[in-house]
């Protein structure tokens, strides 16, 4: 299996810049979770959609973040405009009703 | 609400040493108990659960107890290697829900040769 995919992997960018963040999750997994990882705050549930259904976006920061999963094998993580504050890892996460969440490799983003 | 409280690190040991990174959480309901590992550049894997009070996970070496009693998840490892240098989170699940893990900042552990 080739795991959850995220992309791109570093993401540079100019404060204003729309960002478009990436996710294949696992197949078969019904459940995907996006998280941001910082120093200040660590992990961070940022969403978390069930059956390609968004249950719970309380963890998105403000109305610049939007989340989508438009099918079971794909979702965007989208920041319109980006801001400094934004850079962070952020990490996508895919489970199949159970505990065990499967992580991807992370995208790391710059906004300067 | 839910919150896990981790040992700061940064943790430095020598090849063969014990380990211990301390975790107490506070939750509602029975929470189910976890410790992550995150290598170098990769996203996090799990290294170990337990599910209920008195409970042992264990992996890898790894072990952790669930304690109840002290609301504690400590792991811990006999003989630490190189190969074991990563960031360490503890998270819980709460019995109230079905999906969402609240995870500790994490600590870093450095293992020289």
């Amino acid at each position: 299996d080739a795991g959850v995919i995220q992309s791109p992997r570093h993401e540079v960018t100019e404060m204003g810049q729309e960002v478009t963040l990436r996710c294949k999750p696992i197949s078969g997994h019904n459940s995907l979770f996006w998280y941001r990882q910082t120093m200040m705050r660590g992990l961070e549930l940022l969403i978390y959609f069930n059956n390609n259904v968004p249950i719970d976006d309380s963890g998105m920061p403000e109305d610049r973040f939007s989340a989508k999963m438009p099918n079971a094998s794909f979702s965007t993580l989208k920041i319109q405009p980006s801001e400094p504050r934004d850079s962070a890892v952020y990490f996508c996460a895919s489970t199949l009703a159970g505990e065990k969440l499967f992580f991807g490799s992370g995208t790391q983003l710059s906004v300067l | 609400g839910d919150s896990v409280t981790q040992m700061e690190g940064p943790v430095t040991l020598s090849e063969e040493a014990f380990l211990t990174i301390n975790c107490t959480y506070t939750a509602t309901g029975y929470p189910s108990l976890f410790w992550y590992v995150q290598y170098p550049g990769e996203g996090l894997q799990l290294l170990l659960k337990a599910t209920k009070a008195d409970d042992k996970g264990s992996n890898k070496g790894f072990e952790a107890t669930y304690r109840k009693e002290t609301t504690s998840f400590h792991l811990e490892k006999g003989s630490v290697q190189v190969s074991d240098s990563a960031v360490y989170f503890c998270a819980l699940k709460s019995g109230g829900s079905n999906y969402k893990l609240t995870f500790g900042k994490g600590t870093l552990l450095t293992v020289n040769p």
